[in-house]
């Protein structure tokens, strides 16, 4: 099954700074991977997502790379904001014959620094 | 985008006692619902696959018998947590996908339910 392994577990940055979480996952059919934001003690929300037909998409401050070959993703956080702090998750899963499960990953704490 | 919602956002409970959270698609239908666990600074991880109509879907390792799934319309899925114990206690989050008349994409998340077992 597949498997996603994300790094690193945690992340400082000072305001302004850039921030980059990378995840990879084993299963080469998986060919949806979202990055989800999560707030303390609320649900995960989307905030960018990429299919396997694209290599980056951006939306914003916010960027997504992927590359199949080494079955590796990337979120790119730019002019990083303090409002940017919380746990960022990524997930891969199947687009294909019914619905397959999100696998993610183990998450990254990010912290923004005045 | 559409709305998941859930109920209640958090609840106590005594030890041994039954506990029931809801989960509401707003304004779509959900004919699959999923439930995850999550424990402190721990990921997301799958329990169920509830579908309306039809018997849950439980991942290895979750007892059905405790956490009862019962998919009863196609806005509604409930996760019942029978004779709870501490250790159940955790962040519980449901999840739907917005049927898009092919492969399902975005998958909503509720805002999660917290549950403590004294």
């Amino acid at each position: 099954g597949e498997n996603v392994e994300q790094h690193p577990s945690t992340l400082s940055v000072q305001e302004g700074d850039s921030a980059v979480i990378k995840c990879t996952y084993s299963d080469s059919a998986s060919n949806y991977f979202p990055w989800y934001k999560q707030e303390l003690g609320k649900g995960p929300q989307l905030i960018i997502d990429i299919r396997s037909n694209v290599g980056e998409k951006k939306d914003q401050r916010i960027a997504v790379t992927l590359n199949k070959t080494a079955k590796h993703f990337s979120l790119h956080i730019t002019e990083t904001q303090p409002e940017d702090s919380a746990v960022y998750f990524c997930a891969a899963r199947r687009l294909s014959g019914g619905y397959n499960k999100l696998i993610f990953g183990a998450g990254t704490r990010l912290a923004v620094h005045p | 985008g559409a709305v998941v919602s859930q109920h209640p956002s958090w609840v106590i409970c005594k030890s041994g006692t039954s506990v029931k959270i809801e989960c509401r698609s707003l304004d779509f239908q959900a004919t699959t619902m999923f439930w995850y666990r999550q424990f402190p600074k721990q990921s997301l991880m799958l329990m169920a696959t509830s579908n309306e109509g039809s018997k849950a879907t439980y991942e290895q390792g979750v007892e059905k018998d405790k956490f009862l799934i019962n998919h009863a319309s196609l806005t509604l899925s409930t996760l019942t947590v029978t004779s709870a114990h501490p250790e159940d206690s955790s962040f519980y989050i449901c999840s739907a996908p917005e049927l898009a008349g092919g492969p399902t994409v975005e998958q909503y998340f509720g805002p999660g339910t917290r549950l403590t077992v004294t």
